[in-house]
């Protein structure tokens, strides 16, 4: 199975703030690979796929990058919106596994 | 508009049995990879199964904490998705999300989780 293992666990940032958040994945998985962003007591919203490409209607201060093993997710100015939990996801091969999440809380 | 609606969860005893719904409509889920995702209290995301489109034969693919207990099918006639859940732990306890899966890639695309229910809650306790 591929581990996908995402830092930091948690973060507290600033309305404004660029964010970064890291996955990597145990082996290499063709950029099959996807972010989702939940909310307290909602279901998750898909808004990266293949590493890079917006979901649509996702805010354009979102993107995906990285090839490889390794990809970050990055919120280029903090709204208050975007506070949430953020989970990476891999879906080269089954068994389809997430990161462990990135809970993204105000300063 | 793409809508999912789960129903069918509630409190089950261990060793139990249960049928969650999911209820597709703004599309056709038959053309469709249809996946469930769970979601233990407090904790992460993990995939259960994956049932493919009716080109692909509806064929299905499960994580392996599920194996031979859960058994995904559709009802075409219905738009209707269900997961069939028996011998019930009470690690299963979780909130059950159907999942629209979209297409990435080609020409052989491989398929990500694209939209989602809000969830179904089922509780494994005696």
């Amino acid at each position: 199975d591929i581990q996908m293992t995402q830092s930091p666990s948690s973060l507290s940032a600033s309305v404004g703030d660029r964010v970064t958040i890291t996955c990597r994945a145990s082996q290499g998985i063709n950029n099959y690979l996807a972010w989702f962003q939940q909310k307290p007591g909602k279901a998750p919203k898909s808004l990266i796929y293949a590493a890079s490409s917006l979901q649509s209607g996702v805010p354009s201060r979102f993107s995906g990058s990285g090839s490889g093993t390794d990809f970050t997710l990055t919120i280029s100015s903090l709204q208050p919106e975007d506070f949430a939990t953020y989970y990476c996801q891999h879906y080269n091969s089954y068994p389809l596994t997430f990161g462990g999440g990135t809970k993204v809380e105000i300063k | 508009e793409v809508q999912l609606v789960e129903s069918g969860g509630g409190l089950v005893q261990p060793g139990g049995s249960l049928r969650l719904s999911c209820a597709a409509s703004g599309f056709t889920s038959s053309d469709h990879y249809m996946d469930w995702v769970r979601q233990a209290p407090g904790k992460g995301l993990e995939w259960v199964g994956r049932s493919r489109s009716k080109p692909h034969s509806y064929t299905t693919e499960y994580a392996a904490s599920v194996k031979g207990r859960f058994t995904i099918t559709r009802d075409d006639s219905k738009n209707l998705l269900y997961l069939h859940m028996n011998s019930l732990k009470p690690e299963d306890t979780a909130v059950f999300y159907c999942v629209r899966a979209q297409p990435s890639g080609t020409p052989y695309p491989h398929y990500f989780f694209g939209d989602w229910g809000q969830g179904t809650l089922v509780t494994v306790s005696s």
